[in-house]
């Protein structure tokens, strides 16, 4: 079975810590993103990345990074949390040509 | 640009009625267009997918039609199922273009009672 794996289901974070979100996918993908999903606002795409050490910014980049060292590993950073970064973060995988793999999500509570 | 368009729920349905969800789409290229499925609690899976016009793309009873003339890719079942309450995504994407990320609507809720 294809697996997108992120590291918590659920973290409480204080304002100004650095977070960081990990995914893993074990199915040699070359495409990864990162979204956050809230209540009427649907899916926004924050970052993605086509290969190892490339990225691109999504629609809502402000705040966040990502890191892309190794192929199966998609990490997004708030450097510095804040409340209006507490959401549900959702990490996403896929080939050229292929469906997209979601991981289970991750919620994050910045209090 | 791409955009996705899907219309605004909450859906409430009575179990075995007729379901749409409207989704209609801009897009510069050719793209392959989706439907994900969230139930409570869990990430998005993939419903069904069309990658050219006038594909029909079908699973679990559900189906859309890739519309190029009218760019819409409206979900339909014929009778829904509580099991089938989940907030619906429509989405697309252009694989001939390097890096081009999934674009998604805002999803639709459905709730369907007994």
């Amino acid at each position: 079975d294809v697996k997108v794996t992120q590291s918590s289901r659920y973290l409480v974070k204080r304002t100004g810590e650095k977070v960081f979100l990990e995914c893993v996918q074990d199915m040699d993908h070359e495409n990864m993103f990162w979204y956050r999903q809230d209540p009427g606002l649907g899916l926004r795409l924050i970052y993605f990345s086509y290969d190892v050490k490339m990225k691109e910014k999504g629609d809502i980049p402000e705040g966040y990074s990502v890191s892309r060292e190794k192929k199966e590993r998609f990490s997004l950073i708030l450097e510095s949390a804040s409340t209006n970064q507490t959401s549900m973060y959702l990490c996403a995988s896929r080939d050229r040509g292929t469906q997209a793999f979601f991981g289970q999500g991750t919620r994050l509570t910045v209090v | 640009g791409n955009s996705v368009t899907q219309m605004e729920g909450p859906v409430t349905l009575s179990e075995e009625a007729f379901l749409t969800i409207n989704c209609t789409y801009t897009a510069t290229g050719y793209p392959s267009l989706f439907w994900y499925v969230q139930y409570p609690g869990e990430g998005l899976q993939l419903l069904l997918k069309a990658t050219k016009a006038d594909d029909k793309g079908s699973n679990k009873g559900f189906e859309a039609t890739y519309r190029k003339e009218t760019t819409s890719f409206h979900l339909e079942k014929g009778s829904v199922q509580v099991s089938d309450s989940a907030v619906y995504f429509c989405a697309l994407t252009i694989f001939n273009q390097a890096g081009t990320a999934l674009i998604f609507g805002k999803g639709t809720t459905l709730s369907v009672s007994s």
